[in-house]
């Protein structure tokens, strides 16, 4: 049982370069989130989906894109990296008023 | 907005102490309240979640309170050991659509000396 499975572990962008990172599930929950979590700012969320189809504004969503084609996946896009994008980046998912489950992160640097 | 405050920044005990993380958050308008740690270069892992009905949780070493009236919690740990030894974070859960948004203190980071 995988949990929670982030795509790549590590990168390292110039910036103006795009990528998308990935975030699977196999526990079939409705929620999934990403987040950012930066030195002295703790995690904060960019954006969220509660189901297949649909997604929402966290409270750091600009610059970057986000998809839930599947149930089980979460894309998190960015257009243009700029340096202030360099953070590591945390998927989660969770049914309902149930704990939320982690991934194990994407560390991204900016250049 | 929901401000999420953890006290002390970091800590550090000899093993076998017995010691308090504490959290406070400015709306008490919470549904539910989570602790989680985590461990260097790695993800969070769930440790405890409080309703906002219910007053504390257990789990082995491990207990949780919760006063919602007055914007706290804390986390008890019994009897440290070095494997305790992580950042740990609060994070409460607001009332406000079905979206279990958490959000998250800076965490207090723990070392459990030998």
């Amino acid at each position: 049982n995988a949990g929670v499975t982030q795509t790549p572990k590590f990168r390292v962008l110039k910036t103006g370069q795009s990528m998308t990172l990935l975030c699977a599930q196999d526990m079939n929950h409705e929620y999934m989130y990403w987040y950012r979590q930066d030195p002295g700012m703790g995690l904060r969320l960019i954006h969220y989906s509660v189901g297949e189809g649909t997604t929402a504004k966290g409270e750091v969503p600009d610059g970057y894109n986000v998809s839930r084609l599947k149930k089980q996946n979460f894309l998190l896009g960015l257009e243009s990296a700029a340096p202030s994008q360099t953070s590591v980046y945390f998927c989660a998912s969770s049914v309902l008023s149930q704990p939320q489950h982690f991934g194990d992160g994407t560390r991204l640097s900016i250049l | 907005k929901q401000e999420v405050t953890q006290i002390p920044a970091a800590l550090s005990v000899p093993e076998g102490e017995n010691l308090v993380l504490n959290c406070s958050f400015t709306d008490s308008a919470i549904y539910n309240l989570q602790w989680f740690r985590q461990d260097p270069g790695k993800g969070l892992t769930s440790l405890l979640l409080i309703q906002s009905s219910q007053r504390e949780q257990t789990s082995g070493r491990l207990n949780a309170s919760l006063d919602k009236s007055s914007g706290r919690s804390t986390l008890y740990i019994a009897a440290s050991q070095p494997g305790d030894s992580a950042t740990y974070l609060c994070a409460p859960v607001n009332y406000g659509g079905a979206t279990n948004k958490l959000i998250f203190g800076t965490g207090t980071l723990l070392a459990v000396q030998p």
